[in-house]
């Protein structure tokens, strides 16, 4: 079985820009999250997705949005982009549980000049 | 709110040298507890986790006991090799909420 698969691997875009990134869960796996992970720093949470409702939302600004879709993918949405959004962003999945683990993918790294 | 704290980094060691990356927490509730290892320009990987208190999490060498007590999960192994070399993350999950991660300690095992 394919592990979690996000999309691009790298970009770079300029302040302003708006940007999306894709993520395709583990077979089976119904619930995706997505962390901002800043350079020397621990994942942020930003969202959680069930079923295809949210479930969770971290601390970030309205600038940040995401979707889940009936085959469980998920898009992450970042407009108005600013410098301080360059961040490795993390995509995973999980079956469902409070004490199960999640998969984590390679993540998208955007730098933002 | 929730919260993870990790003994600060980098840590260096030689090969076969004794690693223990302590980790403590906060949480309301009664966590599941995980530790993650990150390679360089790689995604996070489960290493062990533990779901409740005095549970033993293991593997590839390393171990992490849940202290309920002492609020810790402290990672641990024996006899680190080269390839050891890595991030490791400790993490909390409570209920079907999301992860709460630590800030990473680097850990550098020189041959």
């Amino acid at each position: 079985d394919a592990g979690v698969t996000q999309s691009p691997t790298h970009l770079i875009k300029t302040r302003g820009q708006q940007v999306t990134l894709r993520c395709s869960p583990i077979s089976g796996h119904k619930s995706v999250s997505w962390y901002q992970q800043v350079l020397g720093q621990g994942p942020q949470f930003i969202f959680q997705y069930y079923e295809k409702e949210e479930r969770g939302r971290g601390n970030f600004p309205d600038r940040f949005s995401a979707r889940q879709f009936p085959n469980y993918s998920s898009e992450l949405n970042v407009n108005a982009l600013l410098l301080g959004d360059s961040a490795l962003y993390l995509c995973a999945s999980s079956s469902p549980g409070h004490r199960t683990e999640a998969f984590f993918g390679q993540g998208t790294r955007l730098t933002v000049v | 709110g929730d919260s993870v704290t990790q003994m600060e980094g980098p840590v260096t060691l030689s090969e076969e040298a004794c690693l223990t990356i302590n980790c403590t927490y906060t949480a309301t509730g009664y966590p599941s507890l995980f530790w993650y290892v990150q390679y360089p320009g790689e995604g996070l990987q489960l290493l062990l986790k533990a779901t409740k208190a005095d549970d033993k999490g293991s593997n590839k060498g390393f171990e992490a006991t849940y202290r309920k007590e002492t609020t810790s999960f402290h990672l641990e192994k024996g006899s680190v090799q080269v390839s050891d070399s890595a991030v490791y993350f400790c993490a909390l999950k409570q209920g079907g909420q999301n992860f709460v991660f630590g800030p990473g300690t680097r850990l550098s095992v020189l041959p």
